[in-house]
């Protein structure tokens, strides 16, 4: 699976937009981009996931690059309960990983009042 | 309807004692998952279950670690001799797929605290 990148850490005011970026410059076209967020002392939660369109739930919006190579994930009116750890990832869900997770880092999103 | 559920939800024992932590999955989800997260790390693969067989299990990190998945729906974590290295807390998931739907579902976690 390909290796992603993201800012360690953001910030966002209270009812603004929070654009988390992703970098995934050697993603394969088998792969999609995965967005899981992880709050204090939770499991990680599923966000949102796309190939190549844009893709919107009620949740978030995804955006992908025509040369897939970075997404933005969009939380349109953040609230305090958006503060957690969201993670990126790319992965082949059909191939031999078995759609096993590989998280990085991820970037640590404090919302604000 | 219930989530996936992982017990105990903290599990206090002292270096080389034997420990088994439990995961129950979302019913009706065949693949099943472990990762292990250390203070400030993302989550680590450990193993993946697909019904009762072990599919891969390239993320356990020695033998001293075990996991089965008899009828294919619990789960049991095996540690055997533990050592204050192993202190993290153990995430289990199941996993839905239907179309383009393809999520994992986490429980909150095992912390293991080993003195």
């Amino acid at each position: 699976d390909a290796k992603t990148t993201q800012p360690p850490s953001m910030d966002c005011a209270e009812g603004r937009a929070a654009n988390l970026p992703c970098n995934h410059s050697t993603i394969s076209g088998n792969e999609y981009v995965y967005w899981y967020r992880q709050i204090h002392s939770q499991g990680p939660q599923y966000i949102i996931h796309g190939l190549k369109n844009n893709e919107t739930n009620e949740m978030a919006s995804l955006i992908i690059t025509e040369d897939r190579k970075s997404s933005t994930l969009i939380l349109p009116h953040a609230t305090l309960r958006d503060t957690a750890v969201y993670y990126c990832i790319a992965i082949n869900a059909g191939g031999t990983s078995y759609g096993k997770l590989t998280f990085g880092q991820g970037t640590i999103l404090t919302v604000h009042p | 309807g219930a989530g996936v559920s992982q017990t105990p939800s903290n599990k206090v024992t002292e270096k080389g004692k034997y420990v088994e932590l439990r995961c129950d999955p979302i019913s009706g989800h065949t693949a099943l998952y472990w990762y292990r997260q250390s203070l400030g790390q993302g989550p680590e693969f450990l193993i993946y279950f697909q019904g009762t067989g072990a599919a891969d299990d390239s993320g356990l990190p020695n033998d001293r670690f075990f996991a089965v998945r008899p009828e294919g729906s619990v789960s049991t974590l095996k540690i055997q001799r533990t050592e204050r290295g192993d202190s993290a807390v153990y995430l289990c998931a199941s996993r839905y797929t239907a179309g383009r739907t393809d999520t994992q579902y986490f429980g909150p976690g095992t912390r293991l605290t080993v003195l």
